[in-house]
């Protein structure tokens, strides 16, 4: 089993619709959860960073942490052509912002106008 | 925000050239750098971490003498790839966190690298 699992997709939804991508982890350890948006050809692009458990919201953006079920998510509402991108999920533990960041697969979203 | 500038963004060469690419952090000090590589359609694959004025921590199955990493200031970190072959053409990507603060890494914006 890999340490964080991401359905690389691709994922294609109309514009305006909600949007919900996932990761599940393996180890109990991670304690600080990213989501990274990365176009093509540049370098991810930090959207939403939490600590533990808990949901924080940003704009259209949503980031929820479920550690007992070793469960993140992001959700998009109102989503825009400008959301295709993909977005990728990392994970650290608490032993600082030097650690190193395991990262899922990355799942590709298209938004269609 | 803090802000990780990655030079150059894009490079083509003959096969048999060094090459080196350079990442700071313009903003903050950064003692600990990363360096990835990506290819299409796959997620970041960690290389190496680069620490400021000591050795590289390389990732198991990535050659240390074929990519060179010398972090000689707070800000800067270099990832030379040295007699580079068309096997190495990929997308390398740097980050890093602000050591002064428990904030999470950014992101240089890649460079491609192109061997012919």
């Amino acid at each position: 089993q890999k340490e964080v699992e991401q359905d690389p997709g691709p994922l294609s939804v109309p514009e305006g619709a909600i949007v919900s991508l996932n990761c599940t982890y393996s180890n109990s350890a991670f304690q600080y959860f990213m989501w990274y948006r990365q176009y093509s050809r540049k370098g991810p692009e930090l959207l939403m960073y939490t600590y533990s458990s808990g949901n924080k919201e940003d704009g259209r953006f949503t980031a929820q942490v479920d550690k007992s079920s070793k469960y993140i998510s992001l959700f998009i509402r109102d989503s825009q052509p400008s959301d295709s991108a993909t977005y990728l999920c990392a994970m650290r533990n608490s032993g600082g912002s030097n650690y190193k960041l395991t990262f899922g697969k990355g799942t590709l979203l298209t938004v269609n106008p | 925000g803090a802000v990780v500038s990655q030079h150059p963004s894009w490079v083509i060469c003959k096969s048999g050239t060094s090459v080196k690419i350079e990442c700071r952090s313009l903003d903050f000090q950064a003692t600990t750098m990363f360096w990835y590589r990506q290819f299409p359609k796959q997620s970041l694959m960690l290389m190496a971490t680069s620490n400021e004025g000591s050795k590289a921590t390389y990732e198991q199955g990535v050659e240390k003498d074929k990519f060179l990493i010398n972090h000689a200031s707070l800000t800067l970190s270099t990832l030379t790839v040295t007699s580079a072959h068309p096997e190495d053409s990929s997308f390398y990507i740097c980050s890093a966190p602000d050591s002064a603060s428990n904030q999470p890494q950014h992101f240089g914006d890649g460079t491609r690298l192109s061997i012919l």
